[in-house]
């Protein structure tokens, strides 16, 4: 079945460096690709969405590029600020059956 | 923006106790899910249903029913509660077309003792 995989809990930073958080995926269908961003004690909202493979999408200084090659949508950003702390998921949609689905989340840590 | 509010926020129950778990969307949207999010396990899909009526099986349904009595609301009910249900619920909406954002309410945290 579907199955997103992030393979990093926890990724501890200094402000103004920057991060890439890791999310492969496995679908037979084609993929549509989000981050969602939970800061705490909030509900998640959408960071970045994509389906278009090799298409750099942005949003908020974050950026993400489909690969269906290698199954990947990493999520980047050049410098990381303390407002950047967060959880974030990467998420797989199945369009055909309606389905989201999450992988296990990466905990982002700026320290000052 | 996109409204889906959940009640009650905050949920103590007894072992074996019956629990009610509501979700109201005021989106039009078709897609409704249930989620439940726990540290180490992130969000996993309990139920999910694309209209009034409908009812699909998630990624963790065992010991929860659902039911879409009609689009705006969602129910998840826990028959028999047990403390490895304790955890942070979340009710989401879509409108099920390609690349469409799911929104997200503000999350029932059920402690079940």
């Amino acid at each position: 079945g579907d199955s997103v995989t992030q393979t990093e809990g926890l990724v501890t930073l200094t402000k103004g460096l920057p991060v890439m958080l890791n999310c492969t995926y496995q679908t037979t269908y084609s993929p549509f690709l989000f981050w969602y961003v939970q800061h705490l004690n909030e509900a998640p909202k959408l960071l970045l969405k994509s389906s278009t493979d090799n298409k750099r999408t942005e949003h908020q200084g974050f950026y993400a590029t489909l690969h269906k090659s290698s199954s990947s949508f990493h999520l980047q950003k050049s410098s990381v600020q303390l407002s950047d702390s967060a959880l974030y998921f990467c998420a797989l949609l199945n369009y055909n059956q309606g389905k989201l689905i999450f992988g296990q989340g990466t905990k982002l840590s700026i320290k000052p | 923006e996109a409204a889906v509010t959940q009640s009650p926020r905050n949920k103590v129950t007894v072992t074996g106790g019956n629990v009610t778990l509501s979700c109201r969307q005021t989106n039009s949207h078709n897609y409704m899910y249930w989620y439940r999010q726990d540290t180490g396990h992130g969000l996993r899909l309990i139920h999910y249903s694309y209209g009034a009526g409908n009812l699909q099986i998630g990624d963790v349904p065992d010991g929860y029913k659902a039911t879409r009595t009609t689009q705006e609301d969602f129910f998840l009910l826990l028959e028999l509660a047990s403390p490895s249900q304790t955890s942070l619920y979340f009710c989401a909406s879509s409108g099920g077309q390609l690349n469409t954002e799911v929104f997200f309410g503000k999350g029932t945290r059920l402690t079940v003792v």
